[in-house]
C-alpha cells in the first residue's frame, strides 16, 4: 500500500565517502522533490523534477546531485558528505506543477562519521 | 523577505482540551496554506489545506482558519488525545511548486 518509498531508512557513511539515497513512487506523479531536514528545523528544498526536467535550488551545494531514470524512481547522490550533511532526507511527489498537496516518503536518516 | 513563522516551538496540553497552533506570514499574501503532521523519524503527512478566500476548514476533530487581516492561520485540534502528540508544520507554496515550511510546533498531549 506504500505510495512513496525511501531506501534505506537509515544510512551511515564516512566523511567524504559517496552515498546514494533512493526514492520510488507508485503514484505515477510527474513531480518529485528532495528536501533536507536538519534536527528541529523545517524541511528545505534541494531540487525537484518535473518529469525529466531538473531544477536545482540556488543554494543547494554542488556536492548534491540527483538522477531520475524514470517516472517511478529518483536518486540523491552526495558525492563527498561532510559532517554538516547529516540530516533527514525527504522525498515527496505531487501529480503536476499546479497541484498543491505533496505526498512524502518516510525519509532517510543520514549519519556522517 | 517572505516569511512563514510558527512562533511556538512546543505546546503542552492536557488530554481532552483543545490545542491551538499558530502560523503567521509576512511580506506576501499566500493563495493557500497547508498543515502537515510529522511524527519523529517520519515524513510529513498532509492534513488540511485552506485557501485565502476560505475562512475555515474542518476535518473530523481538526479545524483550520485563515485570517488575511491578521496574516495568520490557526490550527485547532479539539478533544485532544495523546495520539495527537507530534510536530505540526504550516506550509505555503513556493515558486517551484514546492512547499516552504515553518519550523513546526511540537505538540504534547498528556493523559
Amino acid at each position: 500500500d506504500a505510495m512513496v518509498i525511501q531506501n534505506p531508512r537509515y544510512q551511515v557513511t564516512q566523511f567524504g565517502k559517496p552515498v546514494t539515497l533512493s526514492c520510488s513512487q507508485t503514484l505515477n506523479h510527474n513531480v518529485m522533490y528532495w528536501y533536507q531536514q536538519k534536527s528541529s528545523q523545517a524541511p528545505k528544498l534541494l531540487f525537484h523534477y518535473y518529469d525529466k526536467d531538473f531544477n536545482n535550488e540556488a543554494d543547494t551545494p554542488d556536492n548534491f546531485q540527483s538522477r531520475r531514470p524514470n517516472t517511478s524512481f529518483c536518486f540523491l547522490d552526495i558525492r563527498s558528505p561532510g559532517l554538516g550533511d547529516a540530516a533527514m532526507y525527504l522525498c515527496a511527489t505531487k501529480p503536476g506543477q499546479a497541484g498543491e498537496t505533496q505526498y512524502f516518503g518516510p525519509g532517510t536518516r543520514l549519519l556522517v562519521l | 523577505s517572505q516569511k512563514i513563522e510558527q512562533n511556538s516551538e512546543a505546546l503542552n496540553i492536557q488530554e481532552g482540551k483543545t490545542a491551538t497552533l499558530t502560523c503567521n506570514y509576512t511580506n506576501y499574501s499566500p493563495a493557500y496554506l497547508q498543515w502537515y503532521r510529522q511524527d519523529p523519524g517520519r515524513g510529513p503527512v498532509f492534513l488540511l489545506l485552506i485557501r485565502e478566500n476560505e475562512k475555515e476548514k474542518r476535518k473530523e476533530r481538526l479545524k483550520v482558519t485563515f485570517d488575511t487581516t491578521l496574516k495568520q492561520s490557526l490550527f485547532h485540534i479539539t478533544a485532544s488525545q495523546p495520539a495527537d502528540s507530534a510536530t505540526y508544520l504550516c506550509a505555503r507554496g513556493g515558486s517551484q511548486g514546492n512547499l516552504i515550511f515553518g519550523k513546526g510546533t511540537k505538540l504534547s498531549v498528556k493523559p
